[in-house]
């Protein structure tokens, strides 16, 4: 089974340092994981994802991902916060065998000026 | 170019009146078609999915139902709302598996009283 655990609920960082979002999941076969943001009343879009092939990932935003299985963990990445960053971010988790998709409870992200 | 429609953007209902939640999508043939709800503080819940017309799999038992009556027509509806169907709805779009990207509307803010 399949499931996905978004370490922080809530995470501020001030502007123009980095960010780190925690992202941890468990599946049976190798899974393709995605991070996505949403801002508010917005529909989500996809920042990146990885799907077996180089395990750093960049994304759009100057966002990135390394897949680390050892770890089974997919942390979001970013060397400077920008306020437009500003958003919630979604790890998630599939498995095109079962062709289960599990959303991550979100990350919100804060930018202290 | 592909796009995503939803409709209506915010909706106030009250308890016991029936719902009915429209997406379309435009730009792609035989897309996998999603609904999702948004609950305050409870991350993202995957209520409904299609991979083609007439074709539904419901991932929770609820109150509502959905329904694609055509290629890129997918219909979200309730008989009767509760007050727990409050929530943002979203609908999304895919091609082929859950290892690919999913494409998400505006969403449909919707206020139960």
């Amino acid at each position: 089974a399949q499931s996905v655990t978004q370490l922080d609920s809530h995470v501020s960082v001030s502007e123009g340092t980095p960010v780190l979002l925690r992202c941890n999941y468990s599946s049976s076969y190798s899974p393709s994981l995605f991070w996505y943001v949403q801002h508010p009343n917005k529909g989500l879009q996809l920042l990146l994802k990885y799907t077996s092939a180089a395990t750093l990932v960049k994304g759009i935003n100057g966002f990135e991902a390394e897949f680390k299985k050892s770890e089974t963990s997919f942390h979001l990445t970013k060397p400077s916060a920008h306020m437009s960053d500003a958003a919630e971010y979604f790890c998630v988790v599939s498995d095109d065998r079962d062709d289960k998709i599990i959303f991550g409870k979100g990350t919100r992200l804060h930018i202290l000026p | 170019s592909q796009t995503i429609h939803q409709w209506p953007a915010t909706l106030v209902q009250p308890v016991g009146s029936p719902l009915s939640l429209e997406c379309t999508v435009e730009g792609t043939s035989n897309p996998n078609l999603y609904w999702y709800r948004q609950a305050a503080g409870r991350g993202l819940q995957l209520l409904f999915y299609s991979v083609g017309i007439g074709q539904i799999s419901s991932e929770v038992p609820q109150n509502l139902s959905a329904s694609r009556p055509q290629d890129r027509q997918f219909i979200l509806s309730s008989k009767k709302l509760l007050l727990s169907d409050s929530g943002f709805y979203l609908c999304a779009w895919s091609v082929g598996g859950s290892y690919n990207e999913q494409f998400f509307g505006p969403g449909t803010r919707l206020t139960v009283l």
